[in-house]
């Protein structure tokens, strides 16, 4: 099973340049999001989506924009690139049940990203 | 605002000390509790959870959580560390019913051999 597949591992952007994280899942989940990782501060909230057509707002969305067309998808896109958004990403889905998800999320294994 | 704390940010320990790593929350409604565990160069997985029931919890790898309602406390214990324990430990909480799941800051355990 392939899980949460991210793409790519790695990427090094100048800013001002656009770029697009992939994330897709295989397990059918309604659930997905996307978190910034960085030291001292956990993991936050950019967005979020309850299924497809529906996403929302996280705790730090600014600077991110999302769509989600098919269940199994959810890209992450950055339109100018700023050096605060240096960071490592992670795609996360969960099952969903009754309009709502559980929180026990299946992560991917993470986008390394450095803007310069 | 919700939020989610752990008190220590990085912990050294010697293999078969016991641990405790704390967490509280400010959410007032009812949740859904969970630790991950994210390996060196790894994602994360997840250790355990709580969602109702019995408060005290049993994951992977011997680790326990207690859930402490009044205290909005949710603390990771395990009797005996080992050095493959070295990780960092994230505590998770979601409201129940509600889409966003929000992450303590995480604690570095570094447990010596």
């Amino acid at each position: 099973n392939a899980g949460v597949t991210q793409t790519p591992k790695f990427q090094v952007l100048k800013t001002g340049q656009s770029m697009t994280l992939q994330c897709a899942q295989d397990m059918n989940h309604e659930y997905m999001s996307w978190y910034r990782q960085d030291p001292g501060m956990g993991l936050r909230l950019i967005h979020y989506s309850v299924g497809a057509g529906i996403t929302d707002q996280g705790e730090v969305p600014n600077g991110y924009n999302v769509s989600r067309s098919t269940t199994e998808d959810f890209p992450l896109r950055l339109l100018s690139a700023a050096p605060s958004q240096t960071s490592v990403y992670f795609c996360a889905s969960s099952l969903s049940s009754t309009g709502a998800h559980t929180g026990e999320l299946f992560f991917g294994e993470g986008s390394r990203l450095t803007v310069l | 605002a919700q939020s989610v704390s752990q008190h220590n940010h990085h912990v050294i320990l010697s293999e078969a000390a016991s641990l405790e790593l704390g967490c509280n929350y400010s959410y007032g409604g009812t949740v859904n509790l969970f630790w991950y565990v994210q390996y060196p160069g790894q994602h994360l997985q997840l250790l355990l959870k709580y969602f109702s029931g019995d408060p005290l919890v049993k994951g992977i790898k011997g680790f326990e959580a207690e859930f402490i309602k009044s205290k909005f406390s949710f603390n990771l214990r395990k009797p005996s560390v080992q050095w493959s324990d070295t990780a960092e430990y994230f505590c998770a909480v979601t409201l129940t019913g509600g889409f966003k799941t929000i992450f303590g800051a995480g604690t570095r355990l570094f447990v010596k051999a």
